[in-house]
């Protein structure tokens, strides 16, 4: 079964400073891979897929992500964060064979230091 | 086109009751799944409904249960509430029989607290 992993539970940063959280998936086989942000009282909110290709993904508000094979990993960068980016993101494969379900990271909490 | 809306935001039920939560899902969107969110962590998958059928599940006990109506809307019904079914329930739409590769539109939750 898949699963994800997010070591950082809760991450703070300064406005303006790069910005880069951690993702780790278990799979046998090459998933889709997800970032979702949420911000407080709100659903969830698609920044960017990965399904094959390039390996370097753009997302929405200046967010990338790489997949990289041999580390199983998905680590979401933004080179400058903004106040407006302090929300929770989440992590999220899911298998491309059968009853395609999202199974989600934990979250890491992002707050944005003036 | 309009988004997912879930009704009620918020409600407050005590142990042992039954609770119904509904979701109207966005417009085309033919394909409806619901998740659990627990305070501090990542959402859940409760089961997806397709063609008013189940169409998976994951590991819930019997006592949640869901519909699908012609129109694509659904709601999920609990029975028997616990104190651990506090959470956001988040609803999301999509097309194709939930094949994740169409996305998912989510919904903004229906906060439910058990006491």
């Amino acid at each position: 079964a898949q699963s994800v992993t997010q070591p950082d539970i809760h991450i703070t940063v300064s406005e303006g400073a790069s910005l880069e959280l951690r993702c780790n998936y278990s799979y046998g086989a090459t998933p889709y891979l997800f970032w979702y942000v949420q911000s407080p009282g709100q659903g969830l909110q698609l920044l960017l897929k990965y399904f094959s290709g390039d390996t370097l993904v753009q997302g929405i508000k200046g967010f990338e992500a790489e997949f990289k094979r041999s580390q199983s990993s998905f680590n979401l960068r933004k080179p400058s964060v903004h106040w407006s980016d302090a929300a929770e993101y989440f992590c999220a494969v899911a298998a491309i064979q059968g009853a395609q379900k999202l199974v989600f990271g934990q979250g890491t909490r992002l707050t944005i230091n003036p | 086109e309009t988004g997912v809306t879930q009704s009620p935001t918020h409600l407050i039920k005590t142990r042992g009751q039954q609770v119904t939560l509904r979701c109207s899902s966005q417009s085309g969107h033919n394909t409806v799944s619901w998740y659990q969110q627990a305070l501090g962590q990542g959402p859940q998958f409760i089961f997806q409904y397709y063609r008013e059928e189940e169409n998976g599940r994951g590991n819930f006990p019997p006592r949640f249960s869901g519909l699908q109506f012609p129109n694509y809307s659904s709601e999920l019904n609990v029975n028997a509430l616990e104190l651990d079914d506090s959470a956001l329930y988040l609803c999301a739409s999509s097309l194709g029989g939930g094949q994740v590769a169409y996305g998912y539109t989510f919904g903004s939750g229906t906060r439910l607290t058990v006491v």
